[in-house]
């Protein structure tokens, strides 16, 4: 079965520091992921996914993610965090049934001036 | 294009009333999801369908919860009678079944029950 796990459901970083959010994954099936933000009182929105072919896969905003299959991992990062960054973040793989897809439980994403 | 369309934005309501959430997918696609968020719970997928038919209904709490999508263009989230509890964000959710699965997200429908 698929499943995803968000490391640290809170993750402060300094203005200008880098950016890691965690996340692995499971799947039965070749996995497609994603990273989903949601900024307070919005909707999510797609930041940026994996597929298939180049496993570094560039975002917007300045993120990108790396698809490691022998980790099971789909990290995120950013350089030089922004305080406009700060928002939820979701991981997210591609369900087993026609598409379903299945988020995490969100991390937190608080930037100190 | 005008993205996923949810309405009302905001309501709120009394205990043992009946709400309706409406939900206009993009156009062009074909699958639709309806979700809820809330601090406690996180986001939950409640129910999904695929050309307009439901495909899961299992994450449905109960049977005061009902969903249709009676065309392409148009689907609706129904709690009768609602209760305290269902406060949540509801969002509704659509995707194109022949790509690669990503979904767009609408606004969402801030519900509150008293």
């Amino acid at each position: 079965a698929q499943s995803v796990t968000q490391l640290g459901s809170h993750v402060s970083v300094s203005e200008g520091a880098l950016v890691l959010l965690r996340c692995n994954y499971s799947s039965s099936v070749p996995p497609y992921l994603f990273w989903y933000v949601q900024y307070p009182n919005q909707g999510l929105q797609l930041l940026l996914k994996y597929t298939t072919g180049a496993t570094l896969v560039k975002g917007i905003n300045g993120f990108e993610a790396e698809f490691k299959k022998s980790e099971t991992s789909f990290h995120l990062t950013k350089p030089s965090a922004h305080m406009s960054d700060a928002a939820e973040y979701f991981c997210a793989v591609r369900g087993s049934s026609a598409s379903k897809i299945i988020f995490g439980s969100g991390t937190r994403l608080s930037i100190r001036p | 294009d005008a993205g996923v369309i949810q309405s009302p934005r905001h309501e709120v309501t009394e205990m043992g009333q009946e709400v309706t959430l409406r939900c206009k997918p993009i156009s062009g696609h074909n699958s639709l999801f309806w979700y809820r968020q809330t601090m406690m719970r996180g986001l939950e997928l409640l129910i999904y369908f695929n050309n307009n038919v439901p495909i899961d209904d299992s994450g449905m709490p109960e049977d005061r919860f009902s969903a249709k999508m009676p065309n392409a263009s148009f689907s609706t989230l129904k709690i009768q009678p609602s209760e305290p509890r269902d406060s949540a964000v509801y969002f509704c959710a659509s995707s194109f079944s022949e790509g690669h699965y990503e979904q767009y997200f609408g606004p969402g429908t801030r519900l509150t029950v008293t």
